[in-house]
């Protein structure tokens, strides 16, 4: 069975200051997506930054940017500067392929940010 | 260019009432997905449709049931509903049916049962 699982349900940060949520995951596919989705309170699902599972170069949005570990299944995005519009709940996502183009998420983690 | 739109944005059922939830994709996808999330929750998978044919199908049960229209929007109806079925139904498209396709979301319809 493929699963996310993100171990952080909150995070704070300070305004400017860098944070880092994790994720981690199971499948046995070898091609794979990533995603990382933030959910503001309006809850419209906004994609932060994707990953291919083949590709060995880390992906970089501006300030946004993640560390994938293939090996130890592991997908943490790290927010640079953080602003206080970063304040959302951050979903992991993963896409495998099979039949169905389905998204698998995590619990989501609540980042705050204090001014 | 619009993003994906779904309406109504509010809903008030009770207990037994049936629902209608509508979707719009982004123009040029011809893919809708449909996601439930439970307070607190990630989106769990419970449609896909791709050129007016069922693609995928989560694990729900037979009271949720879809449709995809020749402009490719979409409906998702809930009959005989329970208080359990309260959640954000969340609507996304992608252009095609592969996996290495991002799917957008809509702003979601928030369901009520009473």
């Amino acid at each position: 069975a493929q699963t996310v699982t993100q171990s952080q349900p909150e995070m704070s940060v300070q305004e400017a200051e860098t944070v880092t949520l994790s994720c981690t995951y199971d499948t046995s596919e070898s091609d794979y997506y990533l995603f990382w989705y933030k959910q503001p309170p309006s809850r419209q699902m906004i994609l932060v930054i994707r990953q291919e599972a083949y590709k060995q170069q880390n992906a970089t949005e501006n300030r946004f940017s993640v560390n994938f570990q293939k090996a130890a299944k592991s997908f943490s995005l790290k927010i640079s500067d953080s602003q206080l519009g970063d304040a959302a709940m951050y979903f992991c996502a993963l896409n495998y392929g099979g039949a169905t183009n389905k998204l698998i998420f995590g619990t989501g983690t609540l980042l705050a940010v204090q001014p | 260019d619009a993003g994906v739109t779904q309406s109504p944005t509010h809903l008030i059922k009770t207990r037994g009432q049936q629902v209608t939830l509508r979707c719009s994709p982004i123009s040029g996808h011809k893919s809708v997905s449909w996601y439930q999330q439970v307070l607190g929750q990630g989106p769990q998978f419970i449609f896909q449709y791709y050129e007016k044919e069922e693609r995928g199908r989560g694990n729900f049960p037979d009271r949720f049931s879809a449709r995809q229209f020749p402009n490719y929007s979409s409906e998702l109806n809930v009959n005989a509903l329970l208080l359990g079925d309260s959640a954000l139904y969340l609507c996304a498209s992608s252009p095609g049916i592969t996996y290495q396709e991002t799917q957008y979301f809509g702003p979601g319809t928030r369901l009520l049962v009473l």
